[in-house]
Formats: structure tokens, sequence, C-alpha cells
């Protein structure tokens, strides 16, 4: 099992561009998280989905689109990049009336 | 006032030494409590986890919760140098709800 995969690791946008980053898991988990982590800030939730079919706002939506492609996938789309959005980037995923969440390894956005 | 609030250190501490990692937060309806454990450039790993208050053991880590107080801790006996990473608290309402993280502490440990 490749547990939680993100794509792609590393992306430089410049303001004004538009990207979708990609996440997918194999664990037939039913929720699925994208974070941002700044420093000094922890991780802050923008988008979940409890469930395919439904997508939630969190703490920082702004600026970010998502959507649950399927169980497997949850995509984040930022349509106008700007550099207030240069972070790391986690998705996340958790099985049902579970308490853990499973990470991927990240991406890092750059946006000059 | 932010609802998880933990020192984020740096912390610096010798081989062997014990670790008293802490945060604090707001919201008294939280039920479950989690540490994770972040290395560099990684994602994020649980490391322990609590429901509601009272102690809880693993090896050398130690999990406490005081839901009277809002304050949760994590002990980390005979530190290793692989436990230098940051360490982020998490909680949340329910087993299914959204998590809501600390900004984390990192911790170096020296051989």
């Amino acid at each position: 099992n490749a547990g939680v995969t993100q794509t792609p690791k590393f992306q430089v946008l410049k303001t004004g561009q538009s990207m979708t980053l990609q996440c997918a898991q194999d664990m037939n988990h039913n929720s699925m998280y994208w974070y941002r982590q700044d420093p000094g800030m922890g991780l802050r939730l923008i988008y979940y989905s409890a469930s395919e079919g439904t997508t939630d706002k969190g703490e920082v939506p702004n600026g970010y689109n998502v959507s649950r492609l399927n169980k497997r996938e949850f995509s984040l789309r930022l349509e106008s990049a700007a550099p207030s959005q240069t972070s790391v980037y986690f998705c996340a995923s958790r099985g049902l009336a579970l308490y853990e969440q499973y990470f991927g390894p990240g991406t890092r956005l750059t946006v000059t | 006032q932010k609802e998880v609030e933990q020192d984020p250190g740096p912390l610096s501490v010798p081989e062997g030494a014990i670790v008293s990692l802490n945060c604090t937060y707001s919201n008294s309806a939280f039920q479950y409590f989690m540490w994770y454990r972040q290395y560099s450039r990684k994602g994020p790993e649980l490391l322990m986890y609590t429901y509601s208050s009272g102690n809880k053991e693993d090896g050398r880590f130690t999990a406490q919760v005081d839901k009277s107080s809002k304050y949760i801790s994590l002990f980390i006996r005979d530190s290793q140098p692989s436990d230098s990473a940051t360490y982020l608290c998490a909680m949340s309402l329910t087993s299914y709800d959204k998590v809501i993280f600390g900004p984390g502490t990192s911790l170096s440990v020296i051989p």
C-alpha cells in the first residue's frame, strides 16, 4: 500500500497562475483533508471531505477550491495564485470512526 | 485566543534527558487528544492518542490529559537523537470530526 500520495512534490508559480494539487489514498478511507503548514502557524485546515460527494470549508478556504473526484482522490485547486499562498500543502485521510489521520509527503509551493 | 496553543521552542536537550512538551486549549468539548511527530520535510505521523482525561504510556512516551485545566502533555523518557523532530498536539470533538492542530514544538536531542 502506498498510503497517501501527493503530486507534485515541488512547484513554483508566478502570481496569477493556476494549478491543481493532486492527492490519492489507497486505504479506503472516507474522510480526506487539505492543510497548509506555515512557520509558527502549525497545520491549518483548508478544506475537508467527510465522505465522497461532500466537501466543507476549513479555517482558511479563501483562494482555494476542492474536488472529491471519487473515494480515493481529493484535489486542491488554486485559481489565481498569490504570494500569500506560498506554503507546504499536506493532504490527509482518515477512516470512519478512527482518530488517526494519515498524511501525504507534502507539496512545497512557492508563488513569486 | 487561538484554539490550541503550544510553545514553539526550539527545545534543545542532551541525550538521555526527560522531555516535557505541553499544549493548552480553549474548547472544553474536545474529547480526543493526539500527539503527532513530524520529521524535517516529512508529513506528520501519529505518535499517541488519548480519549478524554488520564494517562497513556507507550514505551518511552507518556501522554497526559488534564481536562479540568485544559492542558495536555507528552513526556519522553531517555530521549534519543532520533527523537529530534517537531511535535504537534492535536484534538477533536469526536473521532470523525475535523482535527485542530497546535503550531508544534521543535525538539533537538543532542548526542
